[in-house]
């Protein structure tokens, strides 16, 4: 069966540009991560969605990020006017049920985004 | 405070050496969960293992085992017969059930490398 997928793979910007990062995550899954990793570093948690609801949004790091998960499967995680301290690996994971405490989460390949 | 330090940074053994990789965690939830998940060159984290605070059982599934100790907080890895393949970037990560129900928190991992 298909995993989580993201898109894209690698984003070049330039600073100051906008981008759009996809994660489509297993079918039926109800809950969905986004993290960044920065090089060298573990994933830090940004946000969490329960259908299309985001109901932890503790971790974005400024009001530049921004995610949204509209019907309640494709998600996408929008960085606006980006800057160099945004290039890491952002990965996305979803579960099956709500929650993070006791359900295992399934990790996409993660966007690797640069910005110049 | 909820926190994951791997003091290891980074372990390399030449193959068919056992290998134990630390982890040590802080919270102050008293139902927590702890994971190891590996993460490969190709980028994408795989889950191993999930224990729950209240199953101070160790595990051991094939050449992996889990060592969990409540009363020094840790929950180490061993890989016995170490193979090529193990070679992998591994980070330990924990759950709280309230202060942080809805992401994890990851340590920094160890990388490591096993040598033919």
């Amino acid at each position: 069966g298909a995993g989580v997928s993201q898109s894209p793979r690698y984003k070049v910007a330039k600073r100051g540009q906008d981008v759009a990062l996809r994660c489509d995550p297993i079918s039926g899954h109800v809950s969905l991560f986004w993290y960044q990793q920065a090089l060298g570093q573990g994933p830090e948690f940004l946000t969490y969605f329960q259908n299309e609801a985001q109901l932890d949004k503790s971790g974005l790091p400024s009001d530049r990020f921004f995610a949204e998960r509209p019907e309640g499967s494709v998600s996408t995680l929008k960085i606006q006017r980006t800057q160099q301290e945004d290039s890491a690996v952002y990965l996305c994971a979803s579960s099956l049920e709500s929650g993070a405490s006791y359900n295992e989460q399934f990790f996409g390949p993660g966007t690797r985004l640069t910005v110049l | 405070a909820q926190k994951v330090t791997q003091a290891q940074t980074e372990i390399s053994v030449v193959e068919k050496e056992d290998v134990t990789l630390d982890c040590v965690y802080e919270t102050r939830d008293t139902t927590y969960y702890l994971f190891w998940y590996k993460q490969p060159p190709s980028g994408e984290l795989v889950f191993l293992i999930r224990r729950n605070s209240f199953d101070e059982q160790n595990e051991i599934s094939g050449r992996y085992s889990w060592n969990f100790q409540k009363s020094t907080s840790s929950f180490n890895f061993t890989i016995t017969a170490s193979q090529v393949v193990d070679s992998a970037v591994y980070f330990c990560a924990l759950s709280g059930e309230y202060s942080s129900a809805s992401k994890i928190i990851f340590g920094s991992g160890t990388r490591l490398s096993i040598r033919p």
